[in-house]
């Protein structure tokens, strides 16, 4: 079955440590999306990549990266300049030949991240 | 930063009850209109995407309607099941290039029996 895969579902690290999440698709989609999402607060875009080898910025990017080397994967890394990084992290995906107008997100069940 | 507005932030209904809750978004430059469910321990899923004034798409007991000029969609659950607890999100593409969504805060729904 085609799906996103994230892993790992739990990942704890020591505040000062970056902190590599991965996330594959194998739906042939060239669009993928990093988001964050915090208690009372609604999905916040990180990073997105609408083809290979290219990246934007999202509205919350800084203290993050992250690389589009294959179409499948779309790694974010939380680095040590990132303030708040203990979060929920959901990697998503679609077809942007159609476009967000017509066709919807495809996610991920996501990674927890937690940093003391 | 687009302004998506989700109320209530959270509902809880008994089991047969119909339940409906709101979206709301700039109607200026308008693309489309997103609803996603969201169960506990499992990933958001795409329920709708809408995109012309009046739309109504129905998913089983679910359904939803748009309204592009004032800026509103509602979500309605005809005959709430306890499997229909989740975590309800809008979204709309950001208003230049369409190329990403911004989520509002989402609309919990608890069903209890």
């Amino acid at each position: 079955d085609g799906g996103i895969t994230q892993s790992p579902k739990y990942l704890f690290r020591k505040e000062g440590q970056n902190v590599t999440l991965s996330c594959e698709q194998n739906l042939n989609h060239d669009a993928m999306y990093w988001y964050r999402q915090d208690p009372g607060q609604g999905l916040r875009l990180i990073y997105y990549s609408q083809i290979v080898n290219d990246f934007q910025k999202g509205d919350i990017a800084e203290g993050y990266s992250v690389s589009r080397e294959k179409k499948e994967s779309f790694p974010l890394t939380v680095t040590s300049a990132q303030k708040n990084p203990t979060a929920f992290y959901l990697c998503a995906s679609s077809t942007p030949d159609r476009g967000l107008n017509n066709s919807p997100l495809h996610f991920g069940n996501g990674t927890r991240l937690t940093v003391t | 930063i687009l302004n998506v507005e989700q109320s209530p932030q959270s509902l809880h209904v008994q089991e047969g009850d119909s339940t409906n809750f709101t979206c709301s978004f700039p109607s200026s430059n308008f693309y489309a209109l997103h609803w996603y469910r969201w169960e506990t321990a499992k990933s958001p899923e795409a329920l709708f995407v809408m995109t012309l004034n009046g739309d109504e798409k129905k998913k089983g007991r679910i359904s939803a309607t748009l309204n592009t000029k004032e800026g509103y969609s509602y979500l309605y659950i005809k005959g709430s099941q306890p499997e229909d607890s989740a975590t309800y999100l809008c979204a709309s593409p950001d208003t230049g290039t369409a190329s990403k969504l911004t989520f509002g805060t989402g609309t919990r729904l608890q069903v209890t029996l």
